[in-house]
């Protein structure tokens, strides 16, 4: 079956823009995270959504990023006016629903702000 | 808070036996996970320990002991293809549904 898909796969943009990065997960699968990860640095959790539960939104390094999770399906990620230490590649994973589920990543969205 | 700690590279010998080791200071303990992550891809998972003991899957083994906060992987008959970065996860209890990953062990493999 599909996995878990990410768009764009490369984004470029200017320092100050806004950029969205999207995330469908595998079908049926309940949870769904986004991380960040800058090169030689391990995954650094952004937020997390279960169902239809508040997202747990404690990994955000600034408000210039917020997500949502629309249907319990597909995820958007915006940063608004981008820095240039935004630079790195967003991932996004889906788990069937247990805290201890394996996670699925997706192929992630390179993120470069000039 | 929560640390994992792991090498940042290890090289070795295709054939050969490498062992990659995890250490962790966390609240709690739910679990720990294993993923592979080649350059430019996408991490996949590997193993899941939440037991003491070790845990055999193919080349790949994974081991843990709770009481030492600790847990290591296991290649062997290494092939190049094995060149890769290797993620190691833990989930703290206290209902924690949020991993803290490591920074990862980048292993080159040689012929």
């Amino acid at each position: 079956g599909a996995g878990v898909s990410q768009s764009p796969s490369n984004k470029v943009t200017e320092k100050g823009k806004d950029v969205e990065l999207r995330c469908d997960p595998i079908s049926g699968h309940t949870a769904l995270y986004w991380y960040r990860q800058s090169l030689g640095q391990g995954l650094e959790f952004l937020i997390y959504f279960q169902g239809n539960s508040a997202p747990d939104k404690s990994g955000l390094p600034s408000d210039r990023f917020s997500a949502e999770r629309t249907g319990g399906s597909v995820s958007t990620l915006t940063i608004q006016r981008t820095q240039q230490e935004d630079s790195a590649v967003y991932l996004c994973a889906s788990s069937p629903g247990g805290a201890e589920d394996t996670q699925y990543f997706g192929p992630g969205t390179r993120l470069t702000v000039l | 808070g929560q640390n994992i700690d792991q090498p940042t590279e290890m090289t070795a010998t295709e054939g050969a036996i490498v062992q990659i080791n995890c250490t962790y200071q966390t609240s709690g303990f739910n679990g720990l996970f294993w993923y592979q992550q080649h350059a430019g891809e996408a991490p996949t998972f590997l193993s899941y320990n939440v037991l003491d003991g070790l845990e055999e899957k193919g080349r790949f083994s994974s081991f843990l002991s709770r009481s030492k906060g600790y847990s290591y992987l296991l290649l062997k008959e290494l092939q190049m293809k094995d060149s890769a970065s290797y993620l190691c996860a833990v989930f703290a209890s206290g209902g924690s549904y949020i991993p803290t990953f490591g920074r990862g062990t980048s292993l080159i493999v040689h012929p």
